[in-house]
């Protein structure tokens, strides 16, 4: 089954920081990736995908991550980060044509005002 | 408007009390599933259905039971709870049985067993 990685367990920026989260899977076929934000208290939501097509995907308040496929990797960027932004983020893999989605440990992303 | 809802969103039980954990989507999703959540370890699928009367177990599904008798319901059933089932409870739902557009996830249900 395939697994997913993110890198960094906690980390604390400064307002206006800009901010890269690590995602790394193991599933050798095609997959469908996702990040998905938690907002303290509250469930989680969709922020952006990659289905196809262009690696580089940009989805809402202002994220944006970066498919790269030789290196299984679907990091979150984010160029300027605001204390709204504070939550846990969190990666999905899903297999292409297998609803068998897979989440990493979370980040969990604390901006100082 | 669009939505999963889960209830209760928090429930303090004593172990062995039978209990129920409802979730319901209005958006006629094919696919639902549980995922428990504990710090460090991320979500964990319990149990997914990809459509009625079809259930299949997921990575952590001892101690737990679910039905899915209507689209639109699927319960999570803990016969008798124990403690290392105090945790952090998501139902989410999607369209599709491949889950290329995402899910939709409920609240949440904070569970304590003391």
């Amino acid at each position: 089954a395939q697994s997913v990685s993110q890198h960094n367990h906690h980390v604390i920026l400064s307002e206006a920081a800009s901010l890269e989260l690590g995602c790394n899977y193991s599933y050798g076929g095609t997959v469908n990736l996702f990040w998905y934000v938690q907002y303290p208290g509250q469930h989680l939501q969709l922020l952006l995908k990659y289905f196809s097509g262009d690696p580089l995907v940009k989805g809402i308040k202002g994220f944006e991550a970066e498919f790269i496929k030789s290196k299984f990797s679907f990091n979150l960027r984010k160029p300027s980060v605001q204390w709204s932004d504070t939550a846990e983020y969190f990666c999905a893999v899903n297999p292409h044509n297998n609803n068998d989605m897979r989440f990493g440990a979370g980040t969990r992303l604390t901006v100082k005002p | 408007e669009a939505q999963v809802t889960q209830n209760p969103r928090y429930l303090i039980t004593v172990t062995g009390k039978k209990l129920t954990v409802t979730c319901s989507q209005n958006m006629n999703h094919e696919y639902m599933s549980w995922y428990r959540q504990d710090p460090g370890l991320g979500l964990r699928q319990i149990y997914y259905s990809m459509n009625v009367e079809v259930t299949d177990k997921g990575d952590v599904p001892e101690g737990y039971k679910v039905s899915r008798k209507e689209k639109r319901n699927f319960p999570l059933i803990l016969e008798s709870p124990s403690p290392n089932q105090t945790s952090l409870y998501f139902c989410a739902s999607s369209p599709d049985r491949n889950g290329i557009y995402g899910y939709t996830f409920g609240s949440g249900t904070r569970l304590t067993v003391v």
